[in-house]
């Protein structure tokens, strides 16, 4: 059963387009909601990350907008370069104490030329 | 140089043997995980540790086992038990495990595969 489920699985975006991954929730519980990139061959590391009482957060070419009562948030990476390709997770943190997150399957994002 | 080791970075075995990743973090950080990655399922938690000596379950935590004796290590030990233990596997510390918004950083993995 997958708790944050996300979308699409790949994507292609000609350099300097935007990308936009989607990511849905059913726990309303959930409390930090933070996303990572990861490269081949390594492991995944924070890129940006907001709490669920704010609507937007951006952070260089980097937007999370988070809907609350939709329980969906999305990244955008306006003008995609091709040093942006990778594969990108959401994830969600459960309430209670022990920073245990659950991951969404991933989208692999190749940016072209 | 700061941060998080696991060895070997490729593991070969044959089915039924036992296996033990490595996991070494020189950050200083109370809480460590385990997490599985297999193509199109993202991260699974397997075990972690908000402290030494003590450690919880996960999502996935069958045919798995961990220790932590040592603040700095953490590490996983594949069991025969283990239906399926070919994947790629993450190891990740954080500060404080009841921070909040406490980041997680991750290794940069063992790609275990059983023969």
């Amino acid at each position: 059963q997958q708790q944050v489920k996300q979308s699409p699985q790949s994507l292609i975006v000609q350099k300097g387009g935007i990308s936009i991954i989607n990511c849905a929730y059913e726990n309303t519980a959930f409390d930090y909601f933070p996303w990572y990139q990861q490269f081949p061959g390594k492991g995944p590391a924070l890129l940006i990350a907001i709490r669920p009482d704010v609507s937007e957060k951006k952070e260089g070419r980097f937007t999370i907008s988070f809907n609350k009562s939709a329980k969906q948030f999305s990244l955008h990476i306006m003008d995609s370069q091709p040093g942006d390709s990778a594969t990108y997770f959401c994830a969600a943190r459960y309430p209670g104490g022990g920073n245990k997150l659950t991951f969404g399957t991933g989208t692999q994002l190749k940016v072209e030329l | 140089d700061g941060g998080i080791t696991q060895s070997p970075k490729y593991l070969f075995r044959k089915e039924g043997q036992n296996v033990t990743l490595s996991c070494e973090q020189n950050l200083n950080h109370d809480a460590m995980y385990w997490y599985r990655q297999d193509p199109g399922q993202g991260l699974r938690l397997i075990y972690y540790s908000q402290i030494v000596n003590d450690f919880q379950k996960g999502d996935i935590a069958e045919g798995y086992s961990v220790s932590r004796e040592k603040k700095e290590s953490f590490p996983l030990t594949v069991t025969s038990a283990q239906k399926n233990p070919t994947a790629f596997y993450l190891c990740a510390s954080s500060v404080s495990p009841n921070a909040y918004a406490d980041t997680q950083y991750f290794g940069p993995g063992t790609r275990l595969t059983v023969l």
